[in-house]
Order: structure tokens, then C-alpha cells, then sequence
């Protein structure tokens, strides 16, 4: 069974610092996903990713396959990125997903 | 704008009554998979449905119930039977379950608290 951990846990940071994320996981995956969830609860789906590194706006994912790691970069962080960041690894369709456990982020002005 | 709409937001039920949950998507996918959240712990997965009146268990199906009549709806029956049932409810939807990766889309979630 994978194991998908991320880290910090928890993660402080003040407006405009660059905030990364990681994740790892312990056995080959054919995907990786980071998701946002908001305070409310809603998730959304932020990136997948299976090699190399892809970009959105101020958000980048990069991925690893021989190191079994991803991470989440968010640039010039804002409040609005406040939320809870979540890995989640594939080892096959969608019913294969692994979650980590999260990644809470306050961006404090 | 397409969509997955989880009713109600919130819900509570005094232990031993069976509950429901909604779940109505409109972006013609064909995977539907509900997943529970708990403090501390990573999504776990219920109950997924590949296509209209098919559905396989999860790792936690014990205690839940579903079906897939229609394309877009996929309820989750919470059962006297699940032991822990307060937890908080989400609902996901994907374009194929069998195919190659693709992303979710997840509901806004339900928050189950049994008394």
C-alpha cells in the first residue's frame, strides 16, 4: 500500500514569501495530484502531474519519480492562498488515490 | 457553469437513524466516488461508481450504502450500522474511472454529525 506524507503540517508565512510544500510517497505512482481545500470544505483540484514541473499562475508542482517526491511552490503569497494543500498519489485510475494528511497554510498580512 | 452539488451542507441524526446524503453532478461525467474526512487523517475512499448501475466498494464501505440510477447522481446512504458516522462527507466525480488519469472535481462537502 502507498504512504503518501507531506510536510510541515502546518506552515505560517507572511504576504509575498515564497511557500513550498512537499510531498512524498513510498512506492511508484502513474500520477500526482495537489489539491486545495478551503475553509469551507470545498476541494479543488489544482494540479496532476506524472513527471517534470507545470505551472499556474503563481502556483508551480514539480515531481520526482526516482526521488518519490513532489512539491508545491506557491509565489508571492497572499491571504487567499490560505487553505489546506493536499497530495494525493495514483498508482493506477482515480478509485487508487492516496491522500496525505494535508498541509494547513495561514498567509498572514 | 458545470458542477458537483453536495446537499445539505450540514445534517444532523440521532444515532441508530439512517441518513442520506446528495450528490447531482452536471459535468456528464462518468465516475462518482465518495470519500470521508476525518481531523488528522487523509481522504478515504466509500464507495466509487464507474457508470450508471454499477458501484464497487472502498477501503471503508462497511456501514454505507449507494446507488447509481442516474448518470448524475450518486447518494450516499449512511447506515445505522457505520459505527462512526459523524465526519465530514465529500463527494467527487471524474471524466473515466478505467481510463487514463484524470483530474476530480469535488462537491463542497457535507458535514455529518450522529448524536
Amino acid at each position: 500500500k502507498n504512504e503518501v506524507e507531506q510536510s510541515p503540517q502546518n506552515l505560517t508565512a507572511q504576504e509575498g514569501e515564497f511557500i513550498t510544500i512537499n510531498c512524498s510517497y513510498s512506492v511508484g505512482i502513474s500520477a500526482l495530484h495537489w489539491l486545495q481545500q478551503h475553509p469551507g470544505g470545498g476541494i479543488v483540484s489544482l494540479f496532476m502531474l506524472s513527471s517534470g514541473k507545470k505551472k499556474h499562475g503563481r502556483l508551480i508542482a514539480t515531481i520526482n519519480i526516482q526521488e518519490k517526491h513532489s512539491s508545491l511552490h506557491i509565489t508571492a503569497s497572499h491571504p487567499r492562498d490560505s487553505a489546506v494543500y493536499i497530495c494525493a498519489a495514483s498508482t493506477g485510475t482515480a478509485s487508487k488515490l492516496t491522500f496525505g494528511t494535508g498541509t494547513r497554510l495561514q498567509v498572514t498580512l | 457553469d458545470g458542477g458537483i452539488t453536495q446537499s445539505p451542507k450540514y445534517l444532523f441524526r440521532k444515532e441508530g437513524q439512517n441518513v442520506t446524503l446528495s450528490c447531482e453532478q452536471n459535468l456528464n461525467h462518468d465516475a462518482m466516488y465518495w470519500y470521508r474526512q476525518d481531523p488528522g487523517q487523509g481522504l478515504r475512499l466509500i464507495y466509487y461508481s464507474q457508470i450508471v448501475n454499477d458501484f464497487q466498494k472502498g477501503d471503508i464501505a462497511e456501514g454505507y450504502s449507494v446507488s447509481r440510477e442516474k448518470k448524475e447522481s450518486f447518494p450516499l446512504t449512511v447506515t445505522s450500522a457505520q459505527k462512526n458516522p459523524t465526519a465530514f462527507y465529500l463527494c467527487a466525480s471524474s471524466i473515466s474511472e478505467t481510463g487514463s488519469n484524470s483530474p476530480l472535481h469535488f462537491g463542497n462537502g457535507t458535514r455529518l454529525t450522529v448524536t
